[in-house]
């Protein structure tokens, strides 16, 4: 099976923290990807990654950078926290073919940024 | 602007009962589709999809129906059990992402 794991389950940080996501996955995925879901907004796609030292943005990305320098880890950094990136994060990888396979998504992080 | 759209927030059905999730597009570029199921304090895991190619494709007691005329599809789930309770996000790809609803909230009443 296919395990995809977050460092946090729940996180609490201040207003201009440097914060740093770890999503890994062990099953060997060229892809890797960054959401958050929102109410009423669903799930949106913030960073992917297509393979190592790769990365490609999304429909949010303003405020967000990532960084994937080994194939099985991808992490989501947040420059300068703000109230508006509380949320619930989702990391999710998939194999090559971005468009037709699967994803499959780790448990999610709830950042809460005070 | 948001390209799927889940019109119901939430929907209630007797356990036996047929569940029908409901889901539109706006994008006619869109031609491969999945039903994510999401449990709390879980990530969402894949269910079942359909390529614009079909109209229609089960698995067990669940069934998608395509209508890219409407840009519409449906998850029919035959019958309800408590279990299948979670919320429920279809997603469209264009072949370059996927775009995610906003999720239905099914409760199945034992």
């Amino acid at each position: 099976d296919v395990k995809v794991t977050q460092s946090s389950r729940y996180l609490v940080k201040r207003t201009g923290e440097k914060v740093f996501l770890e999503c890994v996955q062990d099953m060997d995925h060229e892809n890797m990807f960054w959401y958050r879901q929102d109410p009423g907004l669903g799930l949106r796609l913030i960073y992917f990654s297509y393979d190592v030292k790769m990365k490609e943005k999304g429909d949010i990305p303003e405020g967000y950078s990532v960084s994937r320098e080994k194939k099985e880890r991808f992490s989501l950094i947040l420059e300068s926290a703000s109230t508006n990136q509380t949320s619930m994060y989702l990391c999710a990888s998939s194999l090559t073919g971005v468009s037709y396979n699967e994803q499959f998504f780790g448990p999610g992080t709830r950042l809460t940024v005070l | 602007d948001q390209q799927v759209k889940q019109n119901s927030p939430s929907l209630s059905v007797q356990e036996g009962r047929i569940s029908i999730l409901n889901c539109d597009y706006t994008n006619s570029m869109f031609d491969y589709f999945l039903w994510y199921k999401k449990y709390p304090a879980e990530g969402p895991t894949f269910l079942i999809s359909i390529s614009s190619i079909k109209d229609k494709n089960e698995d067990g007691r669940f069934t998608v129906f395509l209508n890219k005329s409407a840009k519409h599809l449906s998850l029919h789930i035959v019958p309800s059990q408590p279990g299948d309770s979670a919320v429920y996000f279809c997603a469209a790809s264009d072949g370059n992402q996927f775009y995610f609803g906003t999720g239905t909230s099914l409760t199945v009443i034992p």
